[in-house]
């Protein structure tokens, strides 16, 4: 599976939209770009997963460039408990595991 | 999506001792994943559990170490085995695939000391 990166941290302010950027410059054909994120002391949360078309669900859209090297996942209007680390994973979807990277830090501010 | 019930949700113990860690869901799935946070990291695959076969380790995790059962559809161990201080970690099952998403226990907080 190709690998990601992603800053380390961002911050963002209350009510505004959250831009989170991935770098995957080795995708292949086959393999999906997920989006989980983790507030502090639970588990990983689904967010949402796209091929190639730009997604959108109750939660966040997810735009992925034409050349598929990089997506963004915007979180609309930011809240406080959207406080998390957020990680970006490139995946064959027909079988098999998820390997996640360092994520980014997201802090939301009043 | 599936419901994952992990216990326990959080243990100390003592250093030379084993725990058991179960991930209980409430359907059936095929594959189950183990997987390990240790203190500000991200978190790192220790193995793939597939009904009626042994587990798949990833490297660095051996079966000694973190023996994996697997008796059913819905259940699954993990043991941490002769533990130190460095596996003072959360540890974390997962479930799901295909075209949806994983989803993730709410995991074990392991203290050894």
């Amino acid at each position: 599976d190709a690998k990601t990166t992603q800053p380390p941290s961002m911050d963002c302010a209350e009510g505004r939209a959250a831009n989170l950027p991935c770098n995957h410059s080795t995708i292949s054909g086959n393999e999906y770009v997920y989006w989980y994120r983790q507030i502090h002391s639970q588990g990983p949360q689904y967010i949402i997963h796209g091929l190639k078309n730009n997604e959108t669900n109750e939660m966040a859209s997810l735009i992925i460039t034409e050349d598929r090297k990089s997506s963004t996942l915007i979180l609309p209007h930011a809240t406080l408990r959207d406080t998390a680390v957020y990680y970006c994973i490139v995946r064959n979807d027909s079988w098999g595991k998820f390997q996640f990277g360092a994520g980014t830090q997201v802090v939301v501010t009043p | 999506s599936a419901v994952i019930s992990q216990k326990p949700s959080r243990d100390i113990c003592q250093r030379g001792t084993s725990l058991t860690i179960q991930c209980q869901v409430d359907s059936q799935v095929t594959m189950m994943f183990w997987y390990r946070q240790q203190p500000g990291q991200s978190l790192t695959l220790i193995a793939t559990a597939n009904q009626g076969s042994e587990a798949t380790y990833e490297s660095g995790f051996v079966i000694d170490k973190f023996p994996i059962s697997r008796p059913n559809l819905t259940f699954s161990t993990l043991t941490v085995s002769n533990m130190s201080p460095e596996d003072s970690s959360i540890y974390l099952c997962s479930v799901g695939g295909g075209y949806g998403g994983y989803t993730f226990g709410s995991g074990t907080r392991l203290t050894v000391v």
